[in-house]
């Protein structure tokens, strides 16, 4: 089944922690983006590729990392994670720009 | 940087209404309209999309409409059931830079 993959789910940490969401897809997309959602504001998008090593910043970059070492995966990094990257995060992957993206579930964030 | 603005940001209809949800862009260079329907506690999906060289794109009771001279696209969905009530979301970009940029958007909810 074709799919694009989140994990975690669900995280409940603390300031500071370094944590990794991790995303993969199986359907050799070239495109991946990371999405954060928050009440009012949509989908704002934090980083896409367009391929393998190629990353660059979305609206609100900062305060996480990517990385696009194979096409298959791409996942968001926060280093140090603070209370207002509490939020609801969407991987999609797309097989191109300007092409129709396919969600993952998303990942449920809540940094204490 | 591309910004788009959605209106409204709540709809209630009756069922077997229309609904119409408008979007406008900023950039000029756009050039792919997607809409996305997000249901509760689910991940967005894909409902329609139009490019920039047609004017008009319909699948069943869904329609999109463009106006690249006023820059503003729309969503019109006919006979709305209750399984029509989500959020949507509209979107833009273009093939050159790769960033997708949402609408804040738009909760339908069609009461029977």
């Amino acid at each position: 089944e074709a799919q694009v993959t989140q994990n975690p789910r669900y995280l409940i940490t603390v300031t500071g922690k370094k944590l990794t969401v991790t995303c993969s897809q199986n359907m050799n997309h070239e495109y991946m983006s990371w999405y954060r959602q928050d009440p009012g504001l949509g989908l704002r998008q934090i980083y896409y590729s367009m391929n393998v090593e190629v990353t660059d910043k979305g609206d609100v970059p900062e305060g996480y990392k990517v990385s696009r070492k194979e096409k298959r995966n791409f996942p968001l990094i926060l280093e140090s994670p603070s209370p207002n990257q509490t939020s609801l995060y969407f991987c999609a992957s797309s097989v191109g720009v300007g092409q129709p993206q396919h969600f993952g579930d998303g990942t449920r964030l809540s940094i204490l | 940087g591309e910004n788009v603005e959605q209106h409204p940001s709540t709809l209630s209809v009756q069922e077997g209404d229309s609904a119409v949800i408008k979007c406008t862009y900023s950039d000029s260079a756009s050039n792919y309209f997607p809409w996305y329907k997000q249901e509760l506690g689910k991940r967005p999906q894909l409902i329609i999309d139009i490019r920039s060289n047609v004017g008009e794109k319909k699948d069943q009771r869904i329609a999109v409409t463009l106006n690249k001279t006023a820059k503003h696209f729309s969503l019109h969905i006919t006979e709305t059931q209750p399984e029509d009530s989500a959020v949507y979301f509209c979107a833009a970009s273009n093939n050159q830079g790769g960033k997708l940029i949402f609408g804040q958007g738009t909760e339908l909810s069609v009461k029977p």
